[in-house]
């Protein structure tokens, strides 16, 4: 999991309520980026960001909402907006993208967490 | 529509065999291509990248291999153990046509189970 820590590891939300994810990297990463992964899916991605106070939608952003006020820090809002918001999320950081290096598109993972909705 | 396909979706082999994973895909323009190994409840981590001018990269009993023509890649693991047990996942990136990013494109991963 490297220095990407996220929290909660388990989290339970009933329908209506919003509730946040954090990530936390100190591998000094300029981008960071969120992940929903399903059974028998691939990764789609939520949201990313390439810099502090900067963040671009991904495929499945509807529902959701970030921030990036430090750049150590990449939290997650799944809000009530979201209708099918159980998942195993994941949060990753990289080095700046760049199409000239192709080691900045190795992404660092943590550990994710699992929200479930009661 | 970029796409990247796995093949098996699972297997199961005995310890100390060998077994081979396959991954096809449909991204442009390609700029490289990585096998991720993702333990159950854990996050993935990458095992090797390959990029248009490499077709064969190891990295100890992994060793993936690269066919642009064909757009397709193989891992190969060897002598397999017990904790090779996971899921391998095939991830492609493409050049973006702004921005300068890289755009991932993941496969939906072959959940490989090693038994005694």
């Amino acid at each position: 999991d490297g220095g990407i820590t996220q929290s909660p590891k388990y989290l339970f939300r009933k329908e209506g309520q919003n509730v946040t994810l954090s990530c936390e990297q100190n591998l000094n990463h300029d981008a960071m980026y969120w992940y929903r992964q399903d059974p028998g899916q691939g990764l789609r991605l939520i949201y990313y960001s390439q810099i502090v106070n900067d963040f671009q939608k991904g495929d499945i952003a509807e529902g959701y909402s970030v921030s990036r006020e430090k750049k150590e820090s990449f939290p997650l809002t799944v809000t009530s907006a979201q209708k099918n918001p159980t998942a195993f999320y994941l949060c990753a950081s990289s080095i700046a993208l760049s199409p000239l290096r192709p080691q900045s598109s190795e992404q660092f993972f943590g550990p994710g967490t699992r929200l479930t909705v009661l | 529509k970029n796409q990247v396909e796995q093949s098996p979706q699972s297997l199961i082999i005995l310890e100390g065999k060998n077994c081979t994973l396959q991954c096809n895909y449909t991204v442009s323009p390609f700029s490289n291509l990585r096998w991720y190994k993702q333990d159950t409840g854990r996050g993935p981590v990458s095992l090797t990248i390959m990029t248009f001018s490499e077709n064969t990269k190891s990295n100890g009993r992994y060793t993936a291999t690269l066919d642009a023509d064909t757009k397709q890649s193989s891992l190969h693991i060897t002598a397999s153990q017990l904790s090779d047990s996971a899921s391998y996942i095939c991830v492609v990136s493409a050049r973006t046509l702004t921005g300068g990013g890289n755009k991932l494109t993941f496969g939906t991963g072959t959940q490989l189970k090693v038994e005694l």
